[in-house]
């Protein structure tokens, strides 16, 4: 079967540096995307790996080890508007199509 | 560009009532996909269409049908709603290739009773 492993919650401080994990086990893996959703919208793509190593964009950073099928969003200089919801998603080739299988999410709080 | 479109964005049906939920796109895109998303659940695949002309079943599409009327628009009907459809619907379209980015419309925020 396909599946995504990732925390439910976490709380961390305005300013901090937290880290999401992410594993994951299925066949036809093409790549790790990262999702945010606030509260009431809808999902926006962040990040995707394809190659294992760390990517970066601003204050997010995403990382991937294709042979640990382990990914994780780090999320650098904490601001009140980064509290949502945070989805791995394994970008997944079966067929002629690649789709998305998502994760349940990590609600991320940011506190004051 | 309005990007991704939903309407109607809330819905309450009884149980047996059919209904069609409607998405448009205008950022050319080939492929366009309908979820789910349930408390606790994620987001789960409906259906989904790789190009114009194609549909496919996702993860969980039994009590769903679906039509890519266009390039633009991809449709969802409940063809007899039951309460286990209660759930908010997100329609989402990317190019084709391996990053597979999606674009997300607001939703749709269905109750069936």
């Amino acid at each position: 079967g396909q599946s995504l492993e990732q925390p439910s919650e976490v709380t961390a401080v305005e300013g901090a540096i937290v880290q999401i994990n992410c594993t994951y086990q299925t066949s036809g893996f093409y790549g790790l995307s990262w999702y945010q959703q606030h509260d009431g919208g809808a999902p926006t793509f962040l990040s995707y790996n394809g190659l294992d190593g760390l990517e970066e964009t601003g204050r997010f950073s995403s990382f991937l080890s294709r042979s640990d099928s382990y990914g994780y969003l780090l999320l650098q200089e904490l601001q009140m508007k980064d509290s949502a919801s945070y989805f791995c998603a394994v970008v997944n080739y079966g067929g002629s199509q690649g789709n998305l299988i998502f994760g349940k999410g990590t609600k991320l709080s940011v506190k004051p | 560009n309005a990007g991704v479109t939903q309407t109607p964005k809330f819905q309450v049906l009884k149980t047996g009532q059919s209904m069609t939920l409607q998405c448009a796109q205008d950022m050319n895109h080939n492929s366009m996909y309908w979820y789910r998303q349930d408390p606790g659940m994620g987001l789960r695949l409906i259906y989904y269409s790789a190009s114009e002309g194609t549909t496919d079943k996702g993860e969980v599409p039994n009590g769903y049908n679906v039509s890519r009327l266009n390039k633009r628009e991809f449709s969802l009907r409940l063809e007899s709603a039951a309460p286990s459809q209660t759930s908010v619907y997100f329609c989402a379209s990317s190019f084709s290739g391996r990053k597979n980015e999606q674009y997300f419309g607001p939703g749709t925020r269905l109750t069936v009773t």
